[in-house]
């Protein structure tokens, strides 16, 4: 398995408050993403990073704000959680044109 | 842009039968397809992946994945389903160039015993 690592896995937070996640890779992986998983949407691409310092958007990005200062580590910031963030998010790994490797998770309540 | 279709919501099949499941793309040339395989808690598992050549592609777990450009699908197979295979299974779709994968809705397979 890839070594992807989501911080943290569990998270119960309140409306307004931010929040961080954190997906952490051991692969030396050019590419990274982040994906919420809703019922009934599939995946969901929110931002990804083809190298340090360079990010872009994806299909959902409204609300959410990531960076990458390290190869290994990329942030995913919730400026100010709603519930409509409620989700399950996952980190994703890729090596150019090669296949997407997923992390286990983390799933967020937004109260 | 492309798109992904998978049809079926629910699939239910006895343990021992035979599976398909099917998914449609939306692009404008040969794309990458995967199938991705999720086990309840868990992260994404990849199956099999399509770039080129062969238009069968055998995968992990017994799976095989059949391009079929004619009808744009990329439909999963099974010819004996274990109770262990009881997963949501998504297919996805990628551009030639660029990284950015599409994913369709997701099939959940229940595996009666």
């Amino acid at each position: 398995d890839a070594g992807i690592t989501q911080s943290p896995r569990h998270k119960v937070t309140e409306t307004g408050t931010p929040v961080t996640l954190r997906c952490h890779q051991t692969e030396n992986h050019r590419y990274m993403y982040w994906y919420r998983q809703d019922p009934g949407h599939g995946l969901r691409l929110i931002h990804y990073s083809y190298g340090v310092k360079d990010t872009d958007k994806g299909e959902v990005s409204d609300g959410y704000s990531v960076s990458r200062s390290k190869t290994e580590d990329f942030l995913l910031t919730l400026e100010s959680a709603t519930s409509s963030q409620t989700s399950v998010y996952f980190c994703a790994i890729s090596e150019s044109s090669d296949t997407q490797y997923f992390g286990p998770g983390t799933r967020l309540t937004v109260l | 842009a492309q798109s992904v279709t998978q049809p079926d919501i629910h699939i239910t099949v006895s343990e021992g039968a035979s599976l398909e499941l099917r998914c449609n793309y939306s692009y404008g040339a040969t794309p990458y397809l995967f199938w991705y395989v999720q086990s309840p808690g868990q992260g994404l598992q990849l199956l099999l992946k399509y770039f080129s050549g062969d238009t069968l592609v055998q995968g992990i777990k017994g799976f095989e994945a059949e391009f079929k450009r004619s009808q744009s699908s990329f439909n999963l197979r099974k010819p004996s389903v274990h109770w262990s295979d009881a997963a949501e299974y998504f297919c996805a779709v990628r551009k030639t160039s660029g990284s950015r994968l599409t994913f369709g809705e997701g099939t959940q397979l229940t595996v009666n015993p």
